[in-house]
């Protein structure tokens, strides 16, 4: 058990609909990283947020938007689904300083979203 | 650009025996490295975390290398289990003003009874 829970676990969607996925961050962890893994790929970084701001983007269009709350959870928000879109969506959490620090970094079980 | 590369995309290896995972990286400019376990349909488990001036790192039957130098990493498993079936991502980190982690595609290890 890492302390990271995502929900919901499972999903389908259809074309144009929208997604949000919910990420609640180990206790104490002010960092949360959302990550995209296709079937077989390594994760892609979507974006990161640091105490309620967002502090880094990969490339992901806008479409692709996120929101951390007060108590360091946070949303992950899809509009206008794409088929490409399916894949399974990591939360990450870690302390100050997150990836470069050398903290360590626990990720939650994902959410599997089958767009159709 | 930053990239991981592993090496081998799959392995499979017979219960008991062992193995080691490749990664050579071009991530500037580099903080740490890490390697990760995966299980199918799972979030990644930390395994290791190595920085800059650390070349070795044991966490039970798994020890990771680091050679900063040439930019490579590897990671030894040690009398395989049939757990250990998984894949194993090598994760680089680079010191870019905020925090961001570049992922390998991971190589898929299977160990066979």
């Amino acid at each position: 058990e890492t302390g990271v829970t995502q929900s919901p676990t499972h999903l389908i969607k259809t074309r144009g609909q929208q997604v949000t996925l919910r990420c609640s961050s180990q206790s104490g962890h002010n960092t949360v990283s959302w990550y995209q893994q296709a079937l077989g790929q390594g994760p892609q970084f979507i974006f990161q947020y640091y105490r309620e701001e967002e502090n880094g983007r990969g490339n992901f269009p806008p479409r692709f938007s996120g929101l951390q709350f007060p108590n360091y959870s946070s949303e992950l928000n899809v509009n206008a689904l794409e088929l490409d879109d399916s894949a399974l969506y990591l939360c990450a959490s870690s302390a100050k300083g997150g990836s470069s620090s050398g903290n360590t970094i626990y990720f939650g079980e994902g959410s599997w979203l089958t767009v159709v | 650009k930053n990239q991981v590369e592993q090496s081998p995309q799959s392995l499979i290896i017979l219960e008991g025996k062992n193995c080691t995972l490749q990664c050579n990286y071009t991530v500037s400019p580099f903080s740490n490295l890490r390697w990760y376990k995966q299980d199918t349909g799972r979030g990644p488990v930390s395994l290791t975390i190595m920085t800059f001036s650390e070349n070795t790192k044991s966490n039970g039957r798994y020890t990771a290398t680091l050679d900063a130098d040439t930019k490579q990493s590897s990671l030894h498993i040690t009398a395989s289990q049939l757990s250990d079936s998984a894949s194993y991502i090598c994760v680089v980190s680079a010191n870019s003003g905020y925090s961001t982690l570049t992922f390998g595609k991971g190589t898929m290890l299977l160990v066979s009874p």
